[in-house]
């Protein structure tokens, strides 16, 4: 079965400073994908970055990369110069190619102190 | 651009009352899903489909309905409510093999 592990309910990080969020999974799938979603205080959903299993290289999407390796079946997330608007939750979440459905890990909070 | 547009965005019920959370998305997605939101559990799955007229239970089923008339609507009905329902409730869809689309969610209060 799939599963998510975030061992960081909460995480500071100074403003202008990079931090980096933990990912682990769990999957028997040779063919997945791993997505990071940020939630603010108002609520949404917001899609930041995926990766897929095949990826020869990390993703990255602006300030977003994600640092993935494949052997420890990790996919962490890497904020850089952190900004006050970064202030969230952040979920891992995985689907596997053959499955239909994604599965969440619990969230980090990640706070940026000014 | 709607995207996935939920209704309501609050709502208040009375134990053993029930309701209906309203889904629609317009980018022609065959796949819908609801997941419900507790704090420290991440997003659970209650059901989803992948095509009108097809749904499926997810990891956290009970107490929940579902149907999918058509491509655009996927409505979660919430036959009895309990306090246990309590929570925030998000409903989904993705392109095949893509990101899921959130709706902007539905805070719900079961006294």
């Amino acid at each position: 079965a799939q599963k998510i592990t975030q061992t960081q309910p909460g995480m500071f990080v100074q403003e202008k400073e990079a931090v980096t969020l933990d990912c682990t999974y769990d999957t028997s799938d040779p063919s997945y994908g791993l997505f990071w979603y940020k939630q603010p205080s108002s609520g949404e959903m917001i899609f930041l970055i995926y990766q897929g299993s095949y990826d020869q290289q990390n993703a990255t999407e602006g300030r977003y990369s994600l640092n993935f390796q494949k052997a420890r079946k990790s996919a962490n997330l890497v904020i850089s110069a952190s900004q006050l608007g970064d202030s969230a939750m952040y979920f891992c979440a995985m689907r596997e190619n053959y499955g239909q459905n994604f599965v969440f890990g619990p969230g980090t909070r990640l706070s940026v102190l000014p | 651009n709607a995207g996935v547009t939920q209704t309501p965005k609050f709502q208040v019920l009375k134990t053993g009352q029930s309701m209906t959370l309203q889904c629609a998305q317009d980018m022609n997605h065959e796949y819908m899903s609801w997941y419900r939101q507790d704090p420290g559990m991440g997003l659970r799955l209650i059901h989803y489909s992948v095509g009108a007229g097809i749904t499926d239970q997810g990891e956290v089923p009970n107490g929940y309905n579902v149907s999918r008339s058509t491509t655009e609507d996927f409505p979660l009905r919430l036959l009895s409510a309990a306090p246990s329902q309590t929570s925030v409730y998000f409903c989904a869809s993705r392109p095949p093999l893509g990101e899921l689309f959130f709706g902007e969610g539905s805070r719900l209060t079961v006294l």
